[in-house]
């Protein structure tokens, strides 16, 4: 079993750039979740999709974030334009269909340092 | 709503020393919880988890009980290792597919 793939796993970029960043979910699991950690703020939960489908995104910061879930098999979240503040952590973790007590799979991160 | 509530750290013990994390939950109903642990550099992994009152989670010496009357799932370990160093996360888990919600983290450090 492969986990939940992201990439890239570092990614260094100026301010007003555009960041992607992507994320597989482990094949069968139907809900993806996106993270950012710093070590100001924790982790916060940015958005989460079920089947899909964005249930909740109230955790996105502003405008400038964006995510996707074109198919069960991949998720992107955008940052444009990127600012130094958005320098942090950022995890994709999905969870199997209800019923398996809601254990949440990580993985291993984007390290993201906007200048 | 929902929340989680463990000890502020950070900690830090000796090696073969005893380990305790405190963490308490507020929630509607009876949730799923679970120890996350973090290692340097890398994404949360689970550690133990507990599905209903009075169950043990355990994994690689970690201990944790649910329990219901004191809405707590301290973390215990009795002999920790250098190799335990890492920011240990409490979580509950709510119905169907909803996010866990977590507590803030508590950082481990061992010394030898």
């Amino acid at each position: 079993d492969a986990g939940v793939i992201q990439s890239p796993r570092h990614e260094v970029t100026e301010m007003g750039q555009e960041v992607t960043l992507r994320c597989k979910p482990i094949s069968g699991h139907n809900s993806l979740f996106w993270y950012r950690q710093t070590m100001m703020r924790g982790l916060e939960l940015l958005i989460y999709f079920n089947n899909n489908v964005p249930i909740d995104d109230s955790g996105m910061p502003e405008d400038r974030f964006s995510a996707k879930m074109p198919n069960a098999s991949f998720s992107t979240l955008k940052i444009q334009p990127s600012e130094p503040r958005d320098s942090a952590v950022y995890f994709c973790a999905s969870t199997p269909p209800s019923g398996h007590d809601n254990e949440q799979f990580f993985g291993p991160g984007t390290r993201l340092t906007v200048l | 709503g929902n929340s989680v509530t463990q000890m502020e750290g950070p900690v830090t013990l000796s090696e073969e020393a005893f380990l305790t994390i405190n963490c308490t939950y507020t929630a509607t109903g009876y949730p799923s919880l679970f120890w996350y642990v973090q290692y340097p550099g890398e994404g949360l992994q689970l550690l133990l988890k507990a599905t209903k009152a009075d169950d043990k989670g355990s994994n690689k010496g970690f201990e944790a009980t649910y329990r219901k009357e004191t809405t707590s799932f301290h973390l215990e370990k009795g002999s920790v290792q250098v190799s335990d160093s890492a920011v240990y996360f409490c979580a509950q888990g709510g119905s169907g597919n909803t996010p866990l919600v977590f507590g803030k983290g508590t950082r481990l450090s061992v010394i030898a």
